[in-house]
């Protein structure tokens, strides 16, 4: 399958800090999506993006997607202690159906 | 409001058993998958379903089957559980025109003893 490196694998900030984190793909995808994972629960969207350049925001989260068409931005403004889970990429390549998912970003806030 | 549910939020097997995770949608959707989730290595696909009895191997479907009977439910089958199969497995389901939206279930944490 497709591989997607998300990265950092984990991070651990204080309340009121801005976050940032990134997926790459080794191949081009067609569409990029952004899920959120609260402990205990499953992952839910937030934020999908379907064309090169494009740049997408959803209240404090803001999401890009790569010109190369192989990566994919995530960034929260403001943290709050309820941003906390584990953050998630996936795509879609130019073939097929499939969605593949990167391996995560765990972010824990600190208040 | 969308609901997929999955039949144990936790369960403990021995090796050998053989295992079902059951899912259920209630939203008439036609697609169905199962993923299983483990640290560093993200959500990877075991099986997927477009349509009732009608499935389609993922990226893992070594030691897995699937089974779609009725449209809204998908059930995961491990034939003969083994140690290597301890996990967190999701389902989900989304609309054939909406594939961008899948909707997860809570998820099943599987302990194989």
């Amino acid at each position: 399958g497709q591989q997607l490196n998300q990265s950092p694998q984990s991070m651990f900030i204080q309340e009121g800090e801005d976050v940032s984190m990134n997926c790459t793909s080794s191949s081009i995808f067609n569409t990029w999506l952004w899920y959120k994972q609260d402990p205990g629960e499953g992952p839910v969207l937030l934020i999908a993006l379907y064309k090169a350049g494009e740049l997408t925001s959803n209240g404090r989260l803001t999401a890009q997607f790569g010109i190369t068409r192989k990566d994919s931005f995530l960034n929260i403004s403001a943290s709050i202690p309820s941003d906390v889970g584990i953050y998630f990429c996936a795509g879609q390549p130019t073939t097929g159906n499939q969605f593949y998912f990167g391996t995560g970003t765990s972010l824990t806030v600190i208040p | 409001d969308v609901k997929v549910t999955q039949s144990s939020r936790y369960l403990v097997k021995r090796t050998g058993e053989k295992v079902f995770l059951e899912c259920v949608q209630d939203m008439d959707h036609e697609n169905m998958f199962w993923y299983r989730q483990d640290p560093g290595l993200g959500l990877r696909l075991i099986y997927f379903s477009y349509d009732v009895k009608m499935k389609e191997k993922g990226d893992i479907p070594e030691g897995y089957s699937v089974s779609r009977e009725k449209k809204e439910r998908f059930s995961l089958i491990l034939e003969s559980a083994s140690t290597n199969q301890t996990s967190m497995y999701l389902c989900a389901s989304n609309q054939m025109a909406n594939q961008e939206t899948q909707y997860f279930g809570p998820g099943t944490r599987l302990l194989v003893l």
